[in-house]
């Protein structure tokens, strides 16, 4: 069946830092691929999807590129900030799953000041 | 994107009892889902309501255990029955928009039961 692993959690960063969050995925056919955030309290947001190899989605100044070969769809982001602090969710859904979203476990992130 | 709202936003709930939980929309959508996220977890989707057809539930979730009803585009309820302390849990619905198969979830309902 279809899976998505996320790397392991929690991470910690200071403000400005560079973030990687790996996400991999296992799945049948082309999934579309998609990063959901979840602030403190709050329902879970789409961040950015791709539908195709070498897609790359963006938002916010974060980025995620759709890679077949390595079925990869990492979360990057330059500089975080304090107000990035949140649960971040890699997705996949395929399109003969009609609409069943496939969450990874998710990964807190922490920024510090 | 769509408004999405929930009700209620958080119970608290004695076990044996149910609560209905109604996830309103303010567009008209076809297929709408409902999530279950367990504390420290990931979300897993419970089933899919179509509107003018039943739901279709996922592998371990039962309509016994958890009815829904979609009486049109824009509405749909989940009834958590016969709770336990196991059910804690937010539930979220989510519908597809703008596609394809772009989901938006909403605010959640965070259920305690005692």
């Amino acid at each position: 069946g279809d899976s998505v692993t996320q790397m392991e959690g929690p991470v910690t960063l200071s403000e400005e830092a560079f973030l990687t969050i790996n996400c991999t995925y296992t799945a049948t056919g082309y999934p579309s691929l998609f990063w959901y955030v979840q602030y403190p309290g709050e329902g879970l947001q789409l961040l950015l999807k791709a539908t195709k190899a070498d897609d790359k989605g963006s938002n916010k100044g974060f980025e995620a590129t759709y890679r077949k070969e390595t079925t990869s769809f990492h979360l990057e982001k330059g500089s975080v900030q304090v107000s990035d602090s949140a649960v971040y969710f890699c997705a996949l859904v395929r399109v003969t799953s009609y609409g069943k979203l496939t969450f990874g476990q998710g990964t807190i992130l922490t920024v510090h000041p | 994107s769509a408004v999405i709202s929930q009700k209620p936003s958080r119970d608290i709930c004695q076990r044996g009892t149910s609560l209905t939980i109604q996830c309103q929309v303010d567009s008209q959508v076809t297929m709408m889902f409902w999530y279950r996220q367990q504390p420290g977890q990931s979300l897993t989707l419970i089933a899919t309501a179509n509107q003018g057809s039943e739901a279709t539930y996922e592998s371990g979730f039962v309509i016994d255990k958890f009815p829904i009803s979609r009486p049109n585009l824009t509405f749909s309820t989940l009834t958590v029955s016969n709770m336990s302390p196991e059910d804690s849990s937010i539930y979220l619905c989510s519908v597809e928009l703008a596609g394809p198969y772009e989901q938006y979830f909403g605010p959640g309902t965070r259920l305690t039961v005692t």
